[in-house]
């Protein structure tokens, strides 16, 4: 199955600065590469993704990049905010099943936005 | 319109007993997801259903089990609880995928059932 590894595991950023999380994955068959964030207390909401036919997707402060060459995909969120502070999760679809709703997560970003 | 709505949210429980756990999917998504987030790490895959029927099964005992109703709406069972099942459940819910998981869609997550186990 898909093997999912995500660091760092802590980041601290002051407001305002850019914050990067970078990902590996294992399965070159794997072509769908999401992010969730999830707040204290909440459920996993996902917040960009990104499929094998592109490089990079942007979305307002966050964006995607897939490097399928390297088998790894990182999340930038720019001009950070205190409402970014949460712990950021990647995954990636086990291809060897055909249960789309499994999803391989990493262990988790703990970002904190210091004002 | 409602999202991915569980219940309980909230339950305590001593080790040996059973508990069902409830998910209401998005309305039109016929597919449903269970994972099991233990404290600090990410989500782990339990069971999918979809149509009613299981599609996919992680690496978890037989201790766990799951059903889809008519309506879509699951139940996840655990029984013989034990002091490692505390965890934070949850169910996500999909639309229907042509072509299997290399069409992976996006899973909508509900807020989660916490589960502690003494």
């Amino acid at each position: 199955g898909e093997n999912v590894e995500q660091h760092p595991s802590t980041l601290s950023v002051q407001e305002g600065d850019s914050a990067v999380i970078k990902c590996t994955y294992s399965d070159s068959a794997s072509n769908y590469f999401p992010w969730y964030k999830q707040e204290l207390g909440k459920g996993p909401q996902l917040i960009i993704d990104i499929r094998s036919n592109v490089g990079e997707k942007k979305d307002q402060r966050i964006a995607v990049t897939l490097n399928k060459t390297a088998k790894h995909f990182s999340l930038h969120i720019t001009e950070t905010q205190p409402e970014d502070s949460a712990v950021y999760f990647c995954a990636a679809p086990d291809p060897t099943t055909d249960s789309w709703g499994k999803l391989q997560f990493g262990a988790g970003t703990q970002v904190v936005v210091t004002p | 319109d409602a999202g991915v709505t569980q219940s309980p949210t909230h339950l305590i429980k001593t080790r040996g007993q059973h508990v069902t756990l409830r998910c209401s999917p998005i309305s039109g998504h016929k597919s449903v997801s269970w994972y099991q987030q233990v404290l600090g790490q990410g989500p782990q895959f339990i069971f999918q259903y979809y149509e009613k029927e299981e599609r996919g099964r992680g690496n978890f005992p037989d201790r766990f089990s799951a059903r889809q109703f008519p309506n879509y709406s699951s139940e996840l069972n655990v029984n013989a609880l034990l002091l490692g099942d505390s965890a934070l459940y949850l169910c996500a819910s999909s639309l229907e995928v042509v072509g299997g998981a290399l069409d992976t869609g996006e899973l909508f997550f509900g807020e989660g059932s916490r589960l502690t186990v003494l």
